[in-house]
């Protein structure tokens, strides 16, 4: 089946530096990738949609500034988390679709964040 | 809005055992409904899904039928093993390309 690959896995970080989360789909083009945001024991939060040459849209209460999405190719999404913050910590997970519907969505394996 | 709430875990259980992973729904319209599955290391994999009010999505011995007049879409399988040690997270979505709302997933482990 298809594959997104997601990297890093984990990552751990000093408070006010920027850290980037790489989601690529391996063997299809993704015209559009959302990412999630898990904290424990709670559900997965969309916190944006990101379609291949334009602008992401950001979920309410998501600040734009603070999470740098960037889709440049139909393969290939980048979150960066900029100037991160403890409160920042949490598991980040990328889906990319294939095609036009739900029906086609593959998921990365998840990266978790730990801001010191 | 649209919101999915799932039972809490861990589940645990021994083989060969019968499993309930109960998840409710609130939507407006006509959502569709999915089960994913995340195995330790690797992202999350549709397991079955349904489309419409009384469908009965199945796959791998797991099944889940729609339940409009309760909201529900509980997931369900005779004879658990092992290897179906993961973590089950129910899903919906509304018409067209909006993307998934997830409940909070639940655990389930499987004792030989």
């Amino acid at each position: 089946g298809a594959v997104v690959s997601q990297h890093p896995s984990r990552v751990i970080c000093k408070s006010g530096t920027s850290v980037k989360i790489e989601c690529r789909s391996l063997d299809f083009q993704a015209t559009t990738m959302f990412w999630y945001r898990q904290f424990p024991k709670q559900s997965l939060m969309l916190m944006a949609t990101s379609n291949e040459g334009s602008k992401a849209t950001y979920e309410q209460g998501v600040e734009k500034d603070k999470f740098l999405i960037n889709h440049a190719s139909l393969t290939l999404s980048t979150l960066t988390v900029t100037s991160a913050h403890p409160e920042d910590s949490s598991f980040y997970i990328c889906s990319a679709r294939q095609g036009s519907t739900n029906e086609k969505l593959f998921f990365g394996s998840g990266t978790q964040l730990s801001v010191l | 809005g649209n919101s999915v709430t799932q039972m809490e875990g861990p589940v645990t259980l021994s083989e060969e055992a019968f499993l309930t992973i109960n998840c409710t729904y609130t939507a407006t319209g006509y959502p569709s409904l999915f089960w994913y599955v995340q195995y330790p290391g690797e992202g999350l994999q549709l397991l079955l899904k349904a489309t419409k009010a009384d469908d009965k999505g199945s796959n791998k011995g797991f099944e889940a039928t729609y339940r409009k007049e309760t909201t529900s879409f509980h997931l369900e399988k005779g004879s658990v093993q092992v290897s179906d040690s993961a973590v089950y997270f129910c899903a919906l979505t509304g018409t067209g390309r909006r993307a998934l709302t997830f409940g909070s997933g639940t655990r389930l482990q499987v004792q030989p």
